[in-house]
């Protein structure tokens, strides 16, 4: 059963950091892309970063570029989100997911998230 | 940035057919994905590749993209559908993936 579980969220303030953690498993983490989306409270979904298979390729949403870091240890099947100079506008549940298959860009499974507040 | 357009709300009757819009430019050259998120869940994938389900979504859960405009289809909806849906895609364009702003599905 696949399954992605989410950690290393919580309250902190603007200007600080904070990293996230997807610990997989369940299937073999090492060939599939991997995603961050995040939800705001009460809003929609925006897509945050993805990373390939291998590490090799990772790609920003414009409004976390520069900021937030994604990164993956095959060796340990988890995917990281390094959030760095975080903003109010960051605060919101985010979810890790992984690509579906190799050929599609389709998210599944998801992971329940984990909440990122940011406030002073 | 591309752009995709949903419905707020959309209200049906159980039993009867939903149908949820998700417009872009041009979206049907791409490949569009359908999510079903309900309270306190995570997302589920119902339909992926414009019209695919996989395994475990009911044939109820249907999709077709052409044009500028990428449909879901719900047929003999249930109470159990009442959920928020969002379509999505990847602009090769930007090397962007991007959401649609969501719809709400209430069964009446």
């Amino acid at each position: 059963q696949v399954q992605l579980v989410e950690s290393g969220g919580g309250v902190v303030q603007p200007g600080r950091s904070l990293r996230l953690s997807c610990e997989a498993s369940g299937f073999t983490f090492s060939s599939f892309g991997m995603h961050w989306v995040r939800q705001t409270p009460g809003k929609g979904l925006e897509w945050v970063a993805a990373i390939s298979y291998d590490g090799s390729e990772k790609y920003y949403a414009d409004s976390v570029e520069g900021r937030f870091t994604i990164s993956r240890d095959n060796s340990k099947n988890t995917l990281y989100l390094q959030l760095n100079s975080l903003r109010t506008a960051d605060t919101a549940v985010y979810h890790c997911a992984k690509r579906l298959l190799e050929w599609s860009h389709a998210l599944d499974p998801w992971g329940q998230g984990t909440l990122v507040a940011v406030s002073s | 940035s591309y752009v995709l357009t949903q419905p707020p709300s959309v209200s049906v009757a159980p039993g009867q057919t939903a149908r949820i819009t998700c417009g872009g430019n041009n979206i049907g050259s791409k490949s569009v994905n359908w999510y079903q998120q309900k309270p306190g869940q995570a997302p589920v994938l119902v339909v992926y590749d414009d019209s695919d389900r996989p395994s475990g979504i009911p044939e109820r859960f249907s999709g077709s993209n052409s044009g500028n405009t990428a449909t879901l289809t719900i047929s003999r909806v249930e109470a159990g559908d009442e959920a928020d849906y969002y379509c999505h895609v990847w602009d090769s364009g930007s090397d962007h993936w991007v959401f649609g702003g969501g719809t709400t599905l209430t069964v009446l």
